[in-house]
């Protein structure tokens, strides 16, 4: 079954502690990203890597780090420099070329920072 | 740059009654557009998606949109909606460049009452 998963589903810490959100895929697909929801704001780009080895900041990096060390996977850590970390964030990839193209998310997981 | 602009933070209406989302953008380059949907908690859902051709563009779930040039605009609508089109809704576009990024509007949340 094809998918994008990213666990858990809702993630509790201590503020000054760095975490680590997963994000795994198998639909072969080379282009990932990292959002970040909060409410009234819509969705905004953290990373995103385009092929392996590879990452692009996005529109709000400060206090994320991301590694590509393998094509299904993505991991998003949240170091404890992120002023306001508490979030919903939601994991992408990018399938098909040109006209077919389209990003496909994950269920997301929601941090919550206290 | 680009920006989106989702005019209406929510829209109540009547189940059955016709419903019209707004979404206006603003680029110097030509870009893709799109819809998606955001039920509670999960992940989103693309709904519909303006690359080139036809300016109306048929989804899923009986929605529709119009791609207006001179406008800038890329409104979302319904003839009859049902309960379960309860939801949020965000208007995106992205460049027609290799990164495929997306940027979005702040969402519209569509509230249909029996």
């Amino acid at each position: 079954d094809g998918g994008i998963t990213q666990s858990p589903k809702y993630l509790f810490r201590k503020e000054g502690q760095n975490v680590t959100l997963s994000c795994e895929q198998n639909l072969n697909h080379d282009a990932m990203y990292w959002y970040r929801q909060d409410p009234g704001q819509g969705l905004r780009l953290i990373y995103y890597s385009q092929i392996v080895n590879d990452f692009q900041k996005g529109d709000i990096a400060e206090g994320y780090s991301v590694s590509r060390e393998k094509k299904e996977s993505f991991p998003l850590t949240v170091t404890s420099a992120q002023k306001n970390p508490t979030a919903f964030y939601l994991c992408a990839t990018l399938g098909g070329q040109g006209a077919t193209y389209e990003q496909y998310f994950g269920p997301g997981t929601r941090l919550t920072v206290t | 740059a680009q920006s989106v602009t989702q005019l209406d933070s929510q829209v109540p209406v009547f189940e059955e009654a016709p419903v019209e989302l707004r979404c206006n953008y603003s680029s110097s380059v030509s870009v893709y557009l799109f819809w998606y949907v955001q039920y509670p908690n999960q992940g989103l859902q693309l709904l519909l998606k303006y690359l080139s051709g036809s300016t109306l563009v048929k989804g899923i779930n009986g929605f529709e949109a119009e791609f207006n040039k001179s406008q800038t605009s890329f409104h979302l609508r319904k003839p009859s909606v049902h309960i379960s089109d309860t939801a949020e809704y965000f208007c995106a576009v992205s460049r027609m460049d290799s990164s495929y990024k997306l940027i979005f509007g702040s969402g519209t949340r569509l509230l249909v009452r029996p």
